[in-house]
Parts: C-alpha cells; structure tokens; sequence
C-alpha cells in the first residue's frame, strides 16, 4: 500500500485547458511537498504547504493543503507545453527528525501545442 | 549556493559487473543524503539515506550498498549488478528538517 496516492497517473491535454492532479493519503501530515521532474533531470522543488487548508499560488499552479492535512490538490490553469512533465508529491515520514522524504507515483502531465 | 553533483549522467554496465556513483554535495556541512531509484519515470523509491558520515540506514534489501566516507560524499555502489537494478537513480540532499528534498541530476543506469 502507497502512503501517498496520486491521480490522475495520466494526463493528456490541450494547451489552454485547465487541470487539476491530487495526492490522497489516510495519514495526517506536518507539510506536503510538490515537485516536478522533467525527462533526464532530477525533480525541482515547486512548493510546500504546512497549514491545513492553505493555499499557495505559483504563476498559473494552485496549490491547496486539505483541512485535515491528509491530501493536496495542485491546480494548472491555461496550461501550457512547458508544464509537460511528471508531478510528483511528497511528505516526510517517520515521525523521526530525520524521516524519510516518501513520494507518490507521480502524475505524467503532458500538453500538446 | 548548494550544489548537488552526481556522476556518470549515464552508464550501461553488463550484468555481474560492479557498480560505483558518486554524489558530492557543496555549500553545507552535515546535510541528510538520501538514494533514490526511479524505474519508467514514475515515482521514487528511497533506497538508503544517511544522517552523518558512516551512518546509512537501508530501506529495501537488495543488490545495492551505500557508504559515507566524508561528510559531503555519498556512494551508492554493487558487487555484481543484475538486470534489475536498470534505472533512474538520484542523489538529494535534505534541508534541515528533512521536509524538502533537491536532487542531483540522476544517473541512467542501464545493465545489460
């Protein structure tokens, strides 16, 4: 069993199109971290949310911590052929200072011109 | 600035053949070093992670070792490679709370 579940594993759209991908866990987090990685490269740092229910905004990406600090949504709006790539999300877990950073499976975002 | 440097970018190795990357890390002392290894571009799996030099703690029983011979070095490293062990890998680094993590550039381990 994921400790974090993402979805859609897909995603195939046109540019323009809004979209939104999700990270869905049973367990409650301190923080919540989106990366996204593209093809040959290592994953890039987008954002992270601590606070349930908060809301960050990066350019035309949305991000939302749930109430309950237990899944995130990340919203693209009008989007474009440069946020092809993979979204991953991740958390620390462990319960340990040093936990472990755990990553979901990732959403393949692709948007075609 | 901290820099993560990872090397070879790529390396096709034949099958019982041993394997050694490196992972170098500038601009910060005692930083959590962590493995990961992606297969098909999907999701990472944590291999081995480490809090200090000589101090590594695995995560998946397998072909693969870690060390720690310095501060800033991490090495990922196998006797004998098997076909499995194809993959993405990556070397990060850990902020202090260990809640962000930022990557090297990967290495594509191909073994035929």
């Amino acid at each position: 069993t994921q400790l974090l579940e993402q979805s859609p594993q897909f995603l195939s759209i046109q540019e323009g199109e809004n979209l939104t991908v999700y990270c869905n866990s049973s367990s409650v987090f301190s923080s919540l971290q989106w990366y996204r990685q593209e093809p040959g490269e290592g994953p890039v740092l987008l954002v992270t949310v601590v606070t349930g229910g908060e809301v960050k905004k990066l350019k035309r990406l949305t991000f939302q911590f749930g109430d309950a600090r237990k899944d995130s949504s990340l919203h693209i709006t009008a989007a474009q052929p440069g946020d092809t790539g993979l979204y991953l999300c991740a958390v620390k877990a462990g319960g340990t200072s040093y936990g472990k950073l755990t990553f979901g499976q990732g959403t393949i975002l692709t948007v075609h011109p | 600035s901290q820099t993560i440097h990872q090397w070879p970018a790529t390396l096709v190795q034949p099958v019982g053949s041993p394997l050694s990357l490196e992972c170098t890390v500038e601009g910060t002392s005692n930083p959590n070093l962590y493995w990961y290894r992606q297969a098909a571009g999907r999701g990472l799996q944590l291999l081995f992670y480490s809090v200090g030099i000589g101090q590594i703690s695995s995560e998946v029983p397998q072909n693969l070792s870690a060390s720690r011979p310095q501060d800033r070095q991490f090495i990922l490293s196998s006797k004998k490679l098997l076909l499995s062990d194809s993959g993405f890998y990556l070397c990060a680094r850990g902020n202090r709370a260990n809640t962000e993590a930022f990557f090297g550039q990967g290495t594509r381990l191909t073994v035929v």
